[in-house]
């Protein structure tokens, strides 16, 4: 089945060490996503990859970063953490970026900051 | 200032009857909306949709309901069955093309639990 890889599903690491969040997908689709959800608290997009074409929402700390180096693997990287990180971070992809294309999701990594 | 806001955090219903969950939003330049559904250790997968050209979407025993003078949104299940147990998220999408791509802006999350 096509779908959306997300590893690994936890992930802990120490206050302000760097951590990186990986994304694959078998459906070839053009965008992947990454939002932020804490606890109770609706999904918040990070930034998006059209392509190879890099979109940072304004509200997104420069502490997090993304690389895309092809079509199936997107990652989010988080310079220096803090506890305020810790949260479920959900990649999601869509064949295009248009209004309404389907967002496919993963299952998700859930991140713990010490 | 959240622009989407979900405002029963969860609901409990007797298997058969009907589920009915809540959504209101803020930002008229949302023309798009979609329901989302997440089981436990799962992502959100896409259940259902809506253009702001529609006041209904019906697909088997999902319902969605469009009032766009209210800024509401509703999703009916009839009958709920116990495997409709799970978070249900809102989400809306502006119109695409510029900077608005089509992003997707969730509401935060009702829980659902249908009794047998």
């Amino acid at each position: 089945d096509a779908m959306v890889i997300q590893n690994p599903r936890y992930q802990v690491t120490q206050f302000g060490k760097p951590v990186t969040l990986s994304c694959s997908q078998t459906l070839n689709h053009n965008v992947m996503y990454w939002y932020q959800q804490k606890s109770s608290q609706a999904p918040k997009l990070l930034f998006h990859y059209y392509d190879k074409d890099f979109n940072n929402e304004a509200d997104t700390p420069d502490n997090f970063q993304s690389r895309r180096p092809n079509t199936s693997f997107c990652f989010l990287d988080i310079r220096s953490p803090g506890l305020g990180d810790a949260a479920m971070y959900l990649c999601a992809t869509s064949r295009d970026r248009w209004n309404q294309e389907t967002q496919y999701f993963g299952p998700g990594t859930r991140l713990l900051v010490l | 200032d959240q622009q989407v806001k979900q405002n029963s955090p969860s609901l409990s219903v007797q298997e058969g009857r009907i589920s009915i969950l809540n959504c209101d939003y803020t930002n008229s330049m949302f023309d798009y909306f979609l329901w989302y559904k997440k089981y436990p250790a799962e992502g959100p997968t896409f259940l259902i949709s809506i253009s702001s050209i529609k006041d209904k979407n019906e697909d088997g025993r999902f319902t969605v309901f469009l009032n766009k003078s209210a800024k509401h949104l509703s999703l009916h299940i009839v009958p709920s069955q116990p495997g409709d147990s799970a978070v249900y998220f809102c989400a809306t999408q502006s119109e695409a093309g510029g900077t608005s791509y089509g992003k997707l802006t969730f509401g935060q999350g009702t829980i659902l639990t249908v009794h047998p």
